[in-house]
Order: C-alpha cells, then sequence, then structure tokens
C-alpha cells in the first residue's frame, strides 16, 4: 500500500528557511515522480512544483510562484523527497502535501496523497 | 498559465437528487494527437487530503461510486453526482494538467 509522510512544518518568522520531508512507501520510489502541493487553511490548492524519477534524471519544474525561493530534491536511496523553503512570507502559511504523481514523468495528477504539514509564518 | 474557474462556488442539493459542478478552462487542455482532456477531478473532505474520483475528463478511478461521472471537452467539463449522498459532503476541485498543473477554486457541496 502507498504510504506519503510529510514532516518538517513549524512556526518560522518572515524571511527564515525550513525543509520539508516527505517519506514514502509502497512502491518503487526511483520510477515515479513527486509533487509539492499547498493549501492554505480554507482556501484551495496550489501546485508547488515536481522532481522526476530516476528515468528522468531527476528534473524539476516549479510554479511561477515560488521559482528561485523553493527547491525540490530527492534521495532514492531513502525514498523520501524534500521541500526546501528560502526568505518565507506570510503567505507561504499553508498545509503543504507531496503527491505521487501518476506519471514517471511528471506533470499530471497525484494519485496518492499524503495528510500534509502546517508552515505557519508569522513574527 | 492556464486559468481553471469552477461554478458555483457552492452548492446545496437535497439527498438523492443530482449534483453538477462545472470546471472551465482558460485554453483548450484537449491533446489532438491522443484524443485526451487533460483534466483530473478531486474530491476533499474536512481534514483529510484530495482524492482522485476522475481523470482524463471522464475516466473513474477504481472504487469510486458509478454515481459520480465527468464529462466534457476542450475548455468546459463537469462533474455529475447523480443521486448525492451524505459522504459526498466534501469540497471538490478539478486540475488541469495539459500544461503545468493548476487548480480550480474548488467547489463546496453540502445537503440542502
Amino acid at each position: 500500500e502507498v504510504h506519503l509522510v510529510e514532516s518538517g512544518g513549524d512556526l518560522v518568522q518572515p524571511g527564515r528557511s525550513l525543509r520539508l520531508s516527505c517519506a514514502a512507501s509502497g512502491f518503487t520510489f526511483g520510477d515515479y515522480a513527486l509533487n509539492w502541493v499547498r493549501q492554505a487553511p480554507g482556501k484551495g490548492l496550489e501546485w508547488l512544483g515536481v522532481i522526476r524519477g530516476k528515468a528522468y534524471d531527476g528534473t524539476t519544474e516549479y510554479a511561477t510562484s515560488v521559482k528561485g525561493r523553493f527547491t525540490i530534491s530527492r534521495d532514492d536511496s531513502n525514498s523520501r523527497v524534500y521541500l526546501h523553503m528560502n526568505d518565507l512570507k506570510t503567505e507561504d502559511t499553508a498545509f503543504y502535501y507531496c503527491t505521487r504523481d501518476w506519471a514517471p514523468a511528471g506533470g499530471t495528477f497525484g494519485d496518492y496523497w499524503g495528510q500534509g504539514t502546517l508552515v505557519s509564518v508569522s513574527s | 498559465d492556464i486559468v481553471m474557474t469552477q461554478s458555483p462556488d457552492s452548492l446545496a442539493v437535497s439527498l438523492g437528487e443530482r449534483a453538477t459542478i462545472n470546471c472551465r478552462s482558460s485554453q483548450s487542455i484537449l491533446y489532438n494527437s491522443n484524443n485526451k482532456n487533460y483534466l483530473v477531478w478531486y474530491q476533499q473532505k474536512p481534514g483529510q487530503p484530495p482524492k482522485v474520483l476522475i481523470s482524463w475528463a471522464s475516466t473513474r478511478e477504481s472504487g469510486v461510486p458509478e454515481r459520480f461521472s465527468g464529462s466534457g471537452s476542450g475548455t468546459d467539463f463537469s462533474l455529475t453526482i447523480t443521486s448525492l449522498q451524505a459522504e459526498d459532503v466534501a469540497v471538490y476541485y478539478c486540475q488541469q494538467y495539459f500544461t503545468n498543473p493548476t487548480f480550480g477554486g474548488g467547489t463546496k457541496v453540502e445537503i440542502k
């Protein structure tokens, strides 16, 4: 059974950095693309970016809104994907979900989702 | 980016009645080479992550009740729940994957 478990969410001050982690199990991790999606409390969903599987050299794509501030990386040996967030702003306050992409090349939809981790940015 | 617009924002339907949610994309999300629409519908219940109901605009995921159906092509799409059940109370989102993914704003479905 596929499981995705996010961790690392915290209360941080504006301008600080934070790294989220997503531990995966139940599938051949290296074969899949993984996405990060966020949802501000009571609001809609926003795709942040994707990291492709090893067949696609782990390349990444990002939403325009976070490009240059957020970076996605992966550790296939430990079945983990990471979201590195820099220069955090109050508008980054949200639940952050990792999702397994339906397609190995990524850029489709999340067929499995974690439960999310909450990031709060406030002074 | 492709903008996805859902309507209505919220919908109250009696148990057993039909609910229809609309989703419009700012450009066509029909890929002509394979005649597939790159659209997915999610259901999100309170305190839970979204769950895929329908992919490719009209393909119901395994285990999703038959009362859920998706239709449309090009830029206009619909999700229909033919006989609303109490467990269908949720927020429903459309998302395109023709280009980098973008989501509609969501439609909240409640019982009248």
